[in-house]
């Protein structure tokens, strides 16, 4: 079974702080995908990492897939009460099956 | 198009009854999936389909759940009896496999189910 641990599960923090999130499996995963999720919605997909060692940027958010691709980090400069959610990451496993593994979340707070 | 449909928003029922949760999927899209959401689970894929057709049904947690695809443009998840710990906020996703690794998965907004 593959599984995808994210930590840290919760995190609190100021505004215009930095912080980072990580997303780690014992797998190797053909691609891993970012999701943010607010109240009473469902997630929505921020950004897909193909490649080991890829790094995509979106504004103030940096994604990274690790070189084997087996774990992945999302790393937020400046944090602000916008980018309060649930972040959660998910994984293709190899074969294009279609799947997506889900991990647990982390769900991030940002006081203004 | 409108997005992942899903119906009803919220569900409360009693322990011992049906329930039957509904999807509509995008349009064009040939995946379609059903994922069950806790606090102490995180999200979890319970059955998902290609083209109408079940391909993997392993995190359906009994035979006290079911899904159906009739056609492509509807699914249905049915928890048949429900209880107490099915309490929890289904999401139906659907996607276009022919993008790849790049398949992104559209997410409804979820049906909240208590089962008192």
């Amino acid at each position: 079974t593959q599984l995808l641990k994210q930590s840290p599960q919760f995190l609190s923090i100021q505004e215009g702080e930095n912080l980072t999130v990580y997303c780690n499996s014992s797998s190797v995963f053909s691609s891993l995908q970012w999701y943010r999720q607010e109240p009473g919605e469902g997630p929505v997909l921020l950004v897909t990492v193909v490649t080991g060692g890829e790094v995509k940027k979106l504004k103030r958010l940096t994604f990274q897939f690790g070189d084997a691709r087996k774990d992945s980090s999302l790393h937020i400069t400046a944090a602000q009460p916008g980018d309060t959610g649930l972040y959660l990451c998910a994984g293709a496993p190899p074969g294009n099956t279609g799947k997506l593994i889900f991990g647990q979340g982390t769900t991030l707070q940002v006081k203004p | 198009d409108a997005g992942v449909i899903q119906s009803p928003r919220h569900e409360v029922t009693e322990m011992g009854q049906e329930v039957t949760l509904r999807c509509k999927p995008i349009s064009g899209h040939d995946y379609l999936f059903w994922y069950r959401q806790t606090m102490m689970r995180g999200l979890e894929l319970l059955i998902y389909f290609n083209n109408n057709v079940p391909i993997d049904d392993s995190g359906m947690p009994e035979d006290r759940f079911s899904a159906k695809m009739p056609n492509a443009s509807f699914s249905t998840l049915k928890i048949q009896p429900s209880e107490p710990r099915d309490s929890a906020v289904y999401f139906c996703a659907s996607s276009h496999g022919d993008r790849g690794l790049y398949t992104e998965a559209f997410f409804g907004q979820g049906t909240r189910l208590t089962v008192v």
